[in-house]
Order: C-alpha cells, then sequence, then structure tokens
C-alpha cells in the first residue's frame, strides 16, 4: 500500500527566499507521485506530476520537483518565493497498476513574510 | 470549460437531516471521485465511480451514498448526516485511472452538521 509523509504542516519564509516543501512516499511498485496546490477556499490545481522518465519535474508557477527513488522522495522546490505562492501544499502517490487510489499527504500550508 | 463544478457551496445541516451534494463535468471524463478534506488529515476517497453507472467504496465510505446516472454528473448523498460529517466535500475527476491522467478538483462543498 502507498503512503505520503509531508514533513512540517506549516512553513514560513519570506519573499525572495527559496522554497522547500519535502514529500516522502512508500510504495511496493513504482508510484506516480503528484503535487497539488490549494488556495484559500478553492479547490485543489495540480501543479506538477511524475509519471516515468526525466526524474526533474517542472510545474506550473515556477515551481519543480526531483523524483529520488533511492531517497523515497519527491520534494517540491521553488528558488524565490513570491506573496501569491501562499497556500496549502499536497504531495501525493498513486500505484502502477490497475485502479489504486491517489494517497494525498497531510498538507503542508506555506506562509510567505514580506 | 466550467471544469468541474459543485452544489451547493455551503449548507448547513441539523443532525438526522439529509441532503445530496452534485458534482457535474464538462471534460467526457469516465471516472469520478467525492473525498473529504479533514483539517491535518489530507483528503480521504469517500466513493468513486469508473463509469455510467457503476459505484464503488472508497477509504470511508460509511453514512454516504452515491449515484451516477449520467456520465457527467456524480451524486453524494447523506441520509442521516451526523457531526462527524461535518468536513469540505471535494469532487474530482479523470480521463482514466492511469496514474498519467491526473484528477482535475471542483471548488469544494462546506458542510456543516449540528
Amino acid at each position: 500500500a502507498q503512503s505520503v509523509t509531508q514533513l512540517g504542516s506549516h512553513v514560513s519564509v519570506s519573499e525572495g527566499a527559496l522554497v522547500l516543501l519535502r514529500c516522502n512516499y512508500s510504495s511496493s511498485v513504482p508510484p506516480y507521485l503528484f503535487w497539488y496546490v490549494q488556495y484559500p477556499n478553492q479547490g485543489l490545481q495540480l501543479l506538477l506530476k511524475y509519471t516515468t522518465g526525466a526524474t526533474l519535474v517542472k510545474g506550473i508557477n515556477g515551481f519543480e520537483a526531483e523524483f529520488k527513488k533511492s531517497e523515497t522522495s519527491f520534494h517540491l522546490t521553488k528558488p524565490s518565493a513570491h506573496m501569491s505562492d501562499a497556500a496549502e501544499y499536497f504531495c501525493a502517490v498513486r500505484g502502477l497498476y490497475s485502479f489504486q487510489k491517489l494517497v494525498f499527504g497531510t498538507g503542508t500550508r506555506l506562509l510567505v513574510s514580506p | 470549460n466550467a471544469g468541474v463544478t459543485q452544489t451547493p457551496k455551503f449548507r448547513v445541516l441539523k443532525t438526522g437531516q439529509s441532503m445530496t451534494l452534485l458534482c457535474a463535468q464538462d471534460m467526457n471524463h469516465e471516472y469520478m471521485y467525492w473525498y473529504r478534506q479533514d483539517p491535518g488529515m489530507g483528503l480521504r476517497l469517500i466513493h468513486y465511480s469508473v463509469g455510467e453507472g457503476t459505484t464503488a467504496k472508497g477509504e470511508v465510505p460509511d453514512g454516504y451514498n452515491v449515484s451516477r446516472l449520467k456520465k457527467q454528473n456524480f451524486l453524494l448523498g447523506l441520509e442521516s448526516a451526523a457531526p462527524s460529517q461535518t468536513s469540505v466535500y471535494f469532487c474530482a475527476s479523470s480521463y482514466s485511472t492511469s496514474g498519467r491522467h491526473e484528477q482535475y478538483f471542483g471548488p469544494g462543498t462546506r458542510l456543516t452538521v449540528t
């Protein structure tokens, strides 16, 4: 069974600083990995996904994530935080075979200060 | 395209009352899902559907029923609401169950049961 651990329920950064949101997964088979963003009072929006191929994945709004199989990690980064990045971020994993549900982490709220 | 829409956006119920949440998608997706989001718990799958006329249980199905009479609609019913069902409910849809295809989320319904 798949599971996802997001370290830190809240992460605070200053505007212009590096954003690093951590995600570790467990999966018995090669997984598909996703990062979603949720702005206040809105639904979830896909930031980026890893399926196969290049392990460094670029997403929207300047975010990227690197799939590291040896570390079972899929951390989300952005070189320079913007005030508009303040939101909650969810990492999710699903397995490769047949219908396997999307398993979400508990989320990390990103706070950006001026 | 409107994407995934949900009706209503907000609702307050008294314990024991019933209600139906409506989800509609205009992307011709085969697969639809209902999640609930609770603080510190991420999103948990309630029920899902792999096509018109089919439904299946997810992770937390107790107290809920669903129907998929039309491909574009997925209804979530609460027959006798309980305070434990106070949550934010999200509907999602996807082209297939393949991990390559991400799920698209609606804006959510905030339900309070008193």
